[in-house]
C-alpha cells in the first residue's frame, strides 16, 4: 500500500514565523501535490511536483514555496505565516501519469 | 477554470437507507473521482470514472458518469454508520496528465442508528 506521511498533524505558529510542511511517500511516485481545506471553499491545490527540483504553480500559489529536493519528500513553505493561512494541508502523490491522488493524513495548522 | 458543485452539501439518512449524490461539472470531464474524508483525516480514493455512461461498484457503492461527461453520481445502498463522512468528487485540472484535482466542496454525509 503506498503510505504518504506527513511531519505533523497539528501545528500552532505565530504570525510572520517561517512554516515548513513535510510529506514523504513511500512508493516511489513521481509526481506530489499539496492543498489546502478550507470550509465552504473546499480543497485547492497550491503547489505540485512533476519531479526533483521541478515545481508548477497550482490555484493559488501567493504566499507558499516548495522544495523537491529528493523524489520521495516534498516540503512546503510559509515564508512569513499569516492568520489567512490557518488550514488543512494535504499532501498527496501520483505514480507516472495517474492523476489519481493518494493522501497523507493532514496537518492542521493555526496561525496565531 | 472548471467548477465542480455537489449536491446535497450534507444528507442525514437513516441507517439501512439508500442515498445518491451528486456532482456536476462546469466543463466536460476527462476524469472523474470520487473520494471519502473522516473528520480532521485525509482522503481515501473511492472511484474513477473517465468514459462516458460508465458505471463502477464496490461493495454497497456505485458511481455513474453521464453521457455528456458532465455529471456524476455516487449511490449507496443500504447505508451503515461506516459509510458516515464526508464525501468529494474531484475532476482532471487538465485534459491529461497529473497535474492535480479540483474538487468539489463535498457532501457530509451522516448516518442515523
Amino acid at each position: 500500500d503506498v503510505k504518504v506521511t506527513q511531519s505533523s498533524r497539528y501545528l500552532v505558529k505565530r504570525t510572520g514565523e517561517k512554516v515548513f510542511l513535510e510529506c514523504v511517500q513511500d512508493m516511489d511516485h513521481e509526481n506530489m501535490f499539496w492543498y489546502r481545506q478550507d470550509p465552504g471553499l473546499g480543497l485547492r491545490l497550491i503547489y505540485f511536483s512533476y519531479d526533483v527540483k521541478m515545481k508548477e504553480k497550482g490555484d493559488i500559489p501567493e504566499g507558499y514555496s516548495v522544495s523537491r529536493e529528493k523524489k520521495e519528500r516534498f516540503s512546503l513553505i510559509l515564508e512569513s505565516a499569516s492568520t489567512n493561512q490557518t488550514s488543512m494541508y494535504l499532501c498527496a502523490s501520483t505514480p507516472g501519469s495517474s492523476n489519481e491522488q493518494y493522501f497523507g493524513p493532514g496537518t492542521r495548522l493555526t496561525v496565531t | 477554470s472548471q467548477e465542480l458543485e455537489q449536491s446535497p452539501q450534507s444528507l442525514i439518512v437513516q441507517e439501512g437507507k439508500n442515498l445518491t449524490i451528486n456532482c456536476t461539472s462546469s466543463k466536460t470531464l476527462y476524469g472523474l473521482y470520487w473520494y471519502k474524508q473522516k473528520y480532521g483525516e485525509g482522503l481515501i480514493f473511492l472511484m474513477m470514472l473517465q468514459k462516458g455512461g460508465e458505471e463502477k461498484s464496490h461493495e454497497k457503492i456505485t458511481a455513474k458518469l453521464d453521457e455528456k461527461k458532465q455529471q456524476s453520481s455516487l449511490h449507496i445502498t443500504a447505508s451503515q454508520p461506516s459509510h458516515a463522512g464526508i464525501y468529494l468528487c474531484g475532476a482532471d485540472r487538465s485534459g491529461g496528465g497529473a497535474d492535480g484535482l479540483t474538487f468539489g466542496k463535498g457532501t457530509h454525509l451522516i448516518i442515523q442508528p
